[in-house]
């Protein structure tokens, strides 16, 4: 059964940082792009960033270029977010995903993780 | 404001047929594929169609995809009070070099 599992999320202030931590198994991780989606509270789905199976093509949202790096450890079944230079914009759950058969096909979701920016 | 446009609610009655549109460019829409997701109340999104029309194994044939130029729909046939969630529309977007989104479409069952 795939299975991804995200951690990391909480309450930051603004100008801080944070790093999201998603958790997969059930599947062969190194075989797939990963991705993360976030929904601000009350809000639709913005995707934030893709990254290819070995890691060496990363795409990202304007909104987070230079501030928000995507990273993976294929050895570790893990994906990460690492979020610099946080805005109170960026307060939302983030969902760690399986990117499918083609590069907007997320098949897989996780719970999501709680990020909120604020003093 | 969303690349993709979507009506931001729909209703309909149990057995009913409804559909949500998703309206886009030529950057997108017109020249990729769509897929629509389905988010229930306070869940992760769910993967509802892929690739303009192809249903995921699981998911009931109440529920297609259709594409025209730079439009496509979201048909649910035999409504159920099930359905009642929020569905969104995605696409690749050449310009923007990313996965855009449409802004979601809450469906009422009455």
């Amino acid at each position: 059964e795939v299975q991804l599992v995200e951690s990391g999320g909480g309450l930051v202030q603004p100008g801080g940082s944070l790093r999201l931590s998603c958790a997969a198994s059930g599947f062969t991780f190194s075989s797939y792009w990963m991705s993360w989606v976030r929904q601000a509270p009350g809000k639709g789905l913005e995707w934030v960033a893709n990254i290819k199976q070995d890691g060496s093509e990363k795409y990202y949202v304007d909104s987070v270029k230079g501030r928000f790096t995507i990273s993976r450890d294929n050895a570790k079944n893990s994906l990460y977010l690492q979020m610099n230079s946080l805005r109170a914009e960026d307060t939302a759950v983030y969902y760690c995903a399986r990117v499918g058969t083609t590069v907007v096909t997320f098949d897989y979701w996780g719970q999501g993780t709680l990020v909120t920016v604020s003093s | 404001q969303s690349v993709l446009t979507q009506p931001p609610s729909a209703s309909g009655t149990p057995g009913q047929r409804v559909t949500i549109s998703c309206s886009g460019s030529s950057s997108n829409i017109g020249s990729n594929i769509v897929n629509w997701y389905q988010q229930l109340p306070g869940t992760a999104p769910k993967l509802l169609i892929y690739s303009n029309n192809q249903r995921p194994s699981g998911v009931p044939d109440r529920f297609s995809g259709s594409k025209s130029g730079t439009s496509a729909s979201l048909a649910i046939s035999g409504l159920q009070s099930e359905d009642e969630a929020d569905y969104y529309c995605a696409a690749w977007d050449d310009s923007l070099n990313g996965v855009v989104f449409g802004g979601g479409t809450k469906l009422t069952v009455l």
